[in-house]
């Protein structure tokens, strides 16, 4: 089955660093792909998606592409702030596309 | 608009005895999600609900979890008995619709069980 692996943390930044995540998956087929972003004692959100290759998606200043040559989604800031620390997960459909397959998560901590 | 709600949010038990969770999903979404995601890792699927209709409950260990999900608006997650291994976080997420993730799914904050 699909399946994603992240980059293991924590990260530790300080405040307007760049920041990469990166992210690899493997998969039967084209899947959609995700990062979710979990702050301190808050559920999951979603931050960004994209669903096909050389898709980008962005939000909040955060950017991944969907790279179908190397099977990658990283995630990048160009200037992290002290509130983007959180755990952040990335994560891909499942073979059939009706469920999320998470990576194990990557803690961030921006300090000032 | 109030998001997915969770009930209890912390609870602690001692092996052998029972536990349910309680989800109160976002109004109007049909599909309703479980996972399950031990510390340091990410969620895992454990069933996923199309209104009350469990449609992939392939992950979930039937021999002691039970779920159901009444007139397809809020959805209970069982454990009977409780064993050390349970010890995790459960989280309840929901969508629109579910199929092919067109959908985004949004989740609860987690109820965090400890078994001792």
């Amino acid at each position: 089955g699909n399946s994603v692996t992240q980059m293991e943390g924590p990260v530790t930044l300080s405040e307007e660093a760049f920041l990469t995540i990166n992210c690899t998956y493997t998969a039967t087929g084209y899947p959609s792909l995700f990062w979710y972003v979990q702050y301190p004692g808050e559920g999951l959100q979603l931050l960004l998606k994209a669903t096909k290759a050389d898709d980008k998606g962005s939000n909040k200043g955060f950017e991944a592409t969907y790279r179908k040559e190397t099977t990658s989604f990283h995630l990048e800031k160009g200037s992290v702030q002290v509130s983007d620390s959180a755990v952040y997960f990335c994560a891909s459909s499942n073979q059939a596309g009706t469920a999320l397959i998470f990576g194990k998560g990557t803690t961030l901590s921006v300090s000032s | 608009e109030a998001g997915v709600v969770q009930s209890p949010r912390y609870k602690i038990i001692e092996k052998k005895q029972p536990v349910a969770f309680w989800c109160n999903p976002i109004s109007g979404h049909n599909t309703l999600y479980w996972y399950l995601q031990n510390l340091g890792q990410g969620p895992e699927l454990l069933i996923r609900y199309e209104n009350e209709e469990a449609v992939d409950d392939s992950q979930l260990p039937k021999d002691r979890f039970s779920a159901e999900r009444l007139k397809g608006v809020d959805s209970t997650l069982k454990i009977q008995p409780a064993e050390l291994g349970d010890s995790a976080v459960y989280l309840c997420a929901s969508s629109l619709e579910g199929g092919e993730l067109r959908d985004e799914q949004f989740f609860g904050p987690g109820t965090r069980l400890t078994v001792l």
